[in-house]
C-alpha cells in the first residue's frame, strides 16, 4: 500500500461546477496536509495547508482533513477553466527539520470546461 | 509566496556529457533544499535533501555519484548529473525551505533531455 493515494483522473467539470479532490494515507503520524497545484511543465505551487484536523478555507478553495479516516480534501468553488491543472495532496510528519519529508500523491488532472 | 528560480529551464545533451541544474531562493534564505525528479503524469520523487554547508542526504536507491549536490550558500544549491544517459531525461525540480516550518517553494523545474 502506498503511502499517499489519490485518484489520478482526469477530472472534468464544468465552470461553476463545486470539484471535490481526496486523498487517503496510511501513517497515522502525518499532521501537516499540504494541497499543491502545479500547472504543465510548472512547478509546484502550494495552495493550502492545514494542521492536524479540521476545516480551512481561502476564498474559494476549502481544505478538509479527517484523521480518524486518513482522508483529506480539497473542494474548489465556482471553478473556473484556470483551474485547470494537476492538484497534488501532501503531507508529513513534521515540517521544521531537514529530515521532515513531504510525501506527495500521485496528483489528480483536473480541466475545467468553459 | 517566496521565489524560487531554475536555471536553465530546459537543456538537451548527449549521452555521456555532465549537465549543471541550479536552484536559487531569491528573497528567503533557505536552510533546506529538497530536489526532486518528476516523471510525466507521475508524482514527485525526492531525490535528496540538503542543507546549506553539509552533505546531501539522498534517499534510497538515488546514486549519490552520479546526482552531486552541492548547498553552497543560503542561496544556492546545483544538482550536476553526471555522465548523462537517455534514462535520466526527466523533469527535475528544487524546492526550497525557509523561515517559515509549512512552507516548501518549488522552482520551476528543468526538463533535461539526454540524446
Amino acid at each position: 500500500q502506498k503511502e499517499v493515494e489519490q485518484d489520478p483522473g482526469p477530472l472534468s467539470v464544468p465552470e461553476g461546477a463545486i470539484v471535490s479532490l481526496n486523498c487517503t494515507y496510511s501513517n497515522s503520524a502525518f499532521q501537516y496536509f499540504m494541497w499543491y497545484r502545479q500547472y504543465s511543465r510548472k512547478g509546484p505551487e502550494l495552495l493550502m495547508y492545514t494542521y492536524s484536523s479540521g476545516n480551512k478555507e481561502d476564498g474559494r478553495f476549502t481544505a478538509q482533513v479527517d484523521k480518524s479516516s486518513k482522508y483529506i480534501s480539497l473542494f474548489i468553488r465556482d471553478s473556473q477553466p484556470s483551474d485547470s491543472a494537476t492538484y497534488l495532496c501532501a503531507m508529513s510528519v513534521g515540517v521544521k527539520t531537514s529530515y521532515d519529508k513531504v510525501i506527495f500523491g500521485p496528483g489528480t488532472s483536473l480541466s475545467v470546461i468553459p | 509566496g517566496a521565489v524560487v528560480s531554475q536555471h536553465p529551464s530546459w537543456v538537451i545533451c548527449k549521452s555521456g556529457t555532465s549537465v549543471k541544474i541550479e536552484c536559487r531562493s531569491l528573497d528567503f534564505q533557505a536552510t533546506t533544499m529538497f530536489w526532486y525528479r518528476q516523471f510525466p503524469k507521475q508524482s514527485l520523487m525526492l531525490m535528496a535533501t540538503s542543507n546549506e554547508g553539509s552533505k546531501a542526504t539522498y534517499e534510497q536507491g538515488v546514486e549519490k555519484d552520479k546526482f552531486l549536490i552541492n548547498h553552497a550558500s543560503l542561496t544556492l544549491s546545483t544538482l550536476t548529473v553526471t555522465s548523462a544517459h537517455p534514462e535520466d531525461s526527466s523533469f527535475y525540480i528544487c524546492s526550497a525551505r525557509g523561515g517559515v516550518p509549512y512552507e516548501q517553494y518549488f522552482g520551476p523545474g528543468t526538463r533535461l533531455t539526454v540524446t
